[in-house]
């Protein structure tokens, strides 16, 4: 099983709301990644996990709050969110810090109203 | 810091046309390379990749890139599009952290392809 998978698809949430996102991998990865990506625009890394501890954090707002709460999971809970944080946010894996490439889910695509 | 730039923020061509995407790249060593496909809406496709060996890069979908060294440049090739090939074109370079031994991939700014009937 080579497949990362995101849920949900597709998540609409008011600026007070809480509500988390999902990554899933059954690779035996140790490492998992969160990116942002605004519309017309690259990908840009938000955190990585590597052995379930937090091991960067590109200075992410608060409201942003990742854990890893098993070698296979992955979430980033939203709380307090703002209009310009809607993006797709796309989970990868890899086998860890060091490998050479990463495996992409097929995102969440967050509408902040 | 590497950077990677795709000069090319848009390109039309017709259906049947060959394509040329350009990227380069800016890192002290070789890079590991890579081409992500994306559809509206969707997430990243691995299109092809480069670590080491030989320099021409067989993808899926018909794609083929050249890492030319000399040139700090990994441009993907298809000889002839097909309408489904409309979409955006990430070109990433994947290298070592300056802190710890973490290896992160550096996206370029993308290239809209657009295929005319």
């Amino acid at each position: 099983d080579t497949e990362v998978t995101q849920t949900p698809k597709h998540l609409v949430m008011g600026m007070t709301n809480k509500k988390s996102l999902k990554c899933e991998q059954h690779m035996g990865h140790r490492a998992m990644y969160w990116y942002k990506q605004k519309a017309k625009k690259p990908p840009e890394l938000m955190f990585v996990y590597s052995y379930e501890k937090l091991s960067i954090n590109e200075s992410v707002p608060s409201r942003f709050s990742p854990e890893c709460p098993n070698s296979s999971l992955l979430n980033l809970h939203l709380h307090a969110l703002q209009p310009e944080d809607s993006a797709l946010y796309l989970c990868a894996s890899s086998q860890d810090l060091g490998a050479r490439e990463q495996y992409f889910g097929p995102g969440t695509r967050l509408t902040v109203t | 810091a590497q950077s990677v730039t795709q000069p090319d923020i848009h390109i039309t061509v017709s259906e049947g046309a060959s394509l040329e995407l350009r990227c380069n790249y800016s890192y002290g060593a070789t890079p590991y390379l890579f081409w992500y496909v994306q559809s509206p809406g969707q997430g990243l496709q691995l299109l092809l990749k480069y670590f080491s060996g030989d320099t021409l890069v067989q993808g899926i979908k018909g794609f083929e890139a050249e890492f030319k060294r000399s040139q700090s440049s990994f441009n993907l090739r298809k000889p002839s599009v097909h309408w489904s090939d409309a979409a955006e074109y990430f070109c990433a370079v994947g290298v070592g952290r300056a802190s710890g031994s973490a290896r992160q991939l550096t996206f370029g700014s993308g290239t809209q392809l657009t295929v005319l009937p």
